[in-house]
């Protein structure tokens, strides 16, 4: 069964300070998504990661994936406030019926002056 | 427009009601998904549909009913509403292929409340 940990759950940063967020699976999978949240409102895919060894950058958010580790990495360069919100990694899950993603529990960013 | 639609938005109800939560999608995606998001316990698939007439329970099923009779309908219905079932909704669709994609595009939830 595909389990995802993400961590940590909760984040408090300053601005203009750097920080990553983890995302760890436990069953192979090459397919992996970033997704934000913001309160009471949808989630907005930010990032899907295909292979081992994948990164994208969109403005102050990385994302990589490394497929043999299990892991995948969101990394924030000098936090602003407009970057609080929850982040979400989902994980392919080959063990289901194909499309079904299994989500983490989410990271909840707080960025503060 | 183009998009995913979920309805109602928000909706209270009482224990022992059926409920029907809509969603319909334009972009003729073959994957649809129910998810519930609590406090907690992050988004969890309650059902999901890789094609029209093909449906298949995800984690949390009990207590819910999908059909999907043309491929941009995918209705949930709680049959017999639970206070535990008192959570925020969100329909969403994909196109998965070998060489990529199955990215999750998201409604905007339905917010229900049982009493």
């Amino acid at each position: 069964e595909l389990k995802v940990e993400q961590n940590p759950l909760f984040l408090s940063m300053q601005e203009g300070k750097n920080y990553t967020i983890y995302c760890n699976y436990s069953t192979t999978s090459d397919r992996l998504y970033w997704y934000r949240q913001d309160p009471g409102k949808s989630l907005e895919s930010l990032f899907v990661l295909l292979s081992n060894g994948a990164v994208k950058q969109e403005g102050r958010l990385m994302a990589s994936l490394d497929t043999k580790a299990r892991l995948s990495t969101l990394h924030i360069t000098a936090a602003v406030h407009d970057l609080s919100a929850t982040y979400f990694c989902a994980v392919l899950n080959y063990g289901g019926s194909q499309g079904n993603l299994i989500f983490g529990k989410g990271t909840k960013l707080s960025v503060k002056p | 427009d183009a998009g995913i639609t979920q309805s109602p938005r928000y909706k209270i109800t009482e224990t022992g009601r059926q409920v029907t939560l809509m969603c319909h999608q334009t972009w003729s995606h073959s994957y649809m998904f129910w998810y519930r998001q609590d406090l907690g316990h992050g988004l969890r698939l309650i059902y999901y549909s890789a094609a029209a007439d093909i449906t298949d329970k995800g984690e949390v099923p009990d207590g819910y009913v999908v059909s999907r009779s043309k491929t941009e309908n995918f209705p949930l219905t709680l049959e017999s509403a639970t206070r535990s079932q008192t959570s925020v909704y969100f329909c969403a669709s994909s196109e998965w292929s070998t060489s990529g994609g199955g990215e999750l595009f998201f409604g905007e939830g339905s917010r229900l409340t049982v009493l």
